[in-house]
């Protein structure tokens, strides 16, 4: 398998535009996670999905951020408008059974950089 | 809610022992992990450890948990190079998503 795939690795954008990040979790497996990473914040869960279904969303920072996951290999993080305080790296991982099963399997991350 | 702590920083020469220190705050986790991410790379799991175990050992790798500390450490024997990147601590309790630390930097000395 593959893995976790991400895209794109990384993004500059201005502030005020509109990004769009990919996931495609492991095949099979029934978790998906949104984290975001800063040095000031480490790591942060933003939503996690279980079976394509949010399931929570309270670290989602505002209603900029949204997620969706229309299928089982496919989820989107999107931010608009996107502010330089949005600068982190964003992972996507997945899980094959609930969200506090097994071992988590992190893709590469999008590093996204806001001017 | 559940908290993890880990120290920020860590540096220690090559071929000495590394022991990178965790606490958490929840007395119901059920397993504790170590994840490793090298430079521009996700976290990959190190190990991870029962929380009815005491200490778990994997080559060079050994995990302490004083579950009535609520602390958990990882020791790396003969430190190399290649070790160093940060290390997260995490722990789960029941169906809930992994709680991680901060991370800790190890940085290896030749």
């Amino acid at each position: 398998d593959a893995g976790v795939i991400q895209s794109p690795r990384h993004e500059v954008t201005e502030m005020g535009q509109e990004v769009t990040l990919r996931c495609k979790p492991i095949s099979g497996h029934n978790s998906l996670f949104w984290y975001r990473q800063t040095m000031m914040r480490g790591l942060e869960l933003l939503i996690y999905f279980n079976n394509n279904v949010p399931i929570d969303d309270s670290g989602m920072p505002e209603d900029r951020f949204s997620a969706k996951m229309p299928n089982a290999s496919f989820s989107t993080l999107k931010i608009q408008p996107s502010e330089p305080r949005d600068s982190a790296v964003y992972f996507c991982a997945s899980i094959l059974g609930g969200p506090g099963t097994g071992e988590l399997f992190f893709g590469e991350g999008s590093r996204l950089t806001v001017l | 809610g559940e908290d993890v702590e880990q120290s920020l920083f860590l540096s220690v020469r090559e071929g000495d022992s590394s022991v990178i220190n965790c606490t958490y705050t929840d007395s119901s986790s059920t397993y504790l992990y170590w994840y490793k991410q090298e430079p521009g790379a996700g976290l990959q799991l190190l190990t991870y450890i029962f929380s009815n175990m005491d200490m778990k050992q994997d080559q060079r790798l050994t995990v302490l948990l004083n579950k009535k500390d609520k602390h958990l450490s990882l020791r790396i024997a003969d430190t190399q190079t290649g070790d160093s990147a940060i290390y997260f601590c995490a722990e789960v309790s029941g169906n809930t998503p992994l709680v991680f630390g901060k991370g800790t930097r190890l940085s290896v000395i030749a």
